[in-house]
């Protein structure tokens, strides 16, 4: 079964540095989003992507954070200056064009900003 | 500001009874709802969905209840089994959209 993919499964960084979380949706899906959950907390949306650009975004996305879809697979969120307060997991999710509101979830990206 | 909320954060229940997952909310513009399971070092797992125009959708052993009028939803799992274990969210948006608010999750554990 197709599945959604997200690498790595882990990243360490110090603060300031840029990140760049990577997510390959299920090829057939045109609508692709982030999410974060900081350990302990719930899980919050932070942006919605489709025909190349943002459709939805939270308050948690600010200015430091920005997406893309370099080529046909790949689905980037990057972080700019991460703070320790970035730390969380983050998950990419894709739906299938048909079902809009059925996400299909990656395994998550562990982010630990020193 | 908890738009969704799961007040409880665990429930054990024995297999083969039933699991009743309950979810509260406050924005009454939420028009649609997701419940997802979660195992630990997993992202979420789409389970069940329903829409405001409905008040019951169920999948195999999943029900999920709406009651629009006190801005609750439930997720029924009959039976239980020890796979069900697991932290199950609700969520939820406005205008069919693609901004889903989650509850905190309530953990599942089916004892065998």
């Amino acid at each position: 079964e197709p599945e959604v993919t997200q690498t790595p499964s882990h990243q360490v960084t110090q603060m300031g540095q840029e990140v760049i979380l990577r997510c390959v949706p299920i090829s057939n899906h045109l609508y692709f989003y982030w999410y974060r959950q900081i350990l302990g907390q719930k899980v919050e949306f932070l942006v919605s992507f489709y025909n190349n650009e943002i459709s939805e975004k939270s308050e948690i996305f600010d200015d430091q954070f920005s997406v893309e879809r370099p080529d046909g697979s790949n689905f980037t969120l990057k972080i700019r200056s991460t703070k320790l307060e970035d730390s969380a997991m983050y998950f990419c999710a894709s739906n299938p064009r048909q079902l809009q509101n059925t996400q299909y979830f990656g395994p998550g990206t562990r982010l630990t900003v020193l | 500001d908890q738009q969704v909320k799961q007040n409880s954060p665990s429930l054990s229940v024995q297999e083969g009874r039933i699991s009743i997952l309950n979810c509260d909310y406050t924005n009454s513009m939420f028009d649609y709802f997701l419940w997802y399971k979660k195992y630990p070092a997993e992202g979420p797992t789409f389970l069940i969905s329903i829409s405001s125009i409905k008040d019951k959708n169920e999948d195999g052993r999943f029900t999920v209840f709406l009651n629009k009028s006190a801005k609750h939803l439930s997720l029924h799992i009959v039976p239980s089994q020890p796979g069900d274990s697991a932290v199950y969210f609700c969520a939820a948006s406005e205008n069919y959209g693609q901004n889903f608010v989650f509850g905190p999750g309530t953990r599942l554990s089916v004892l065998p």
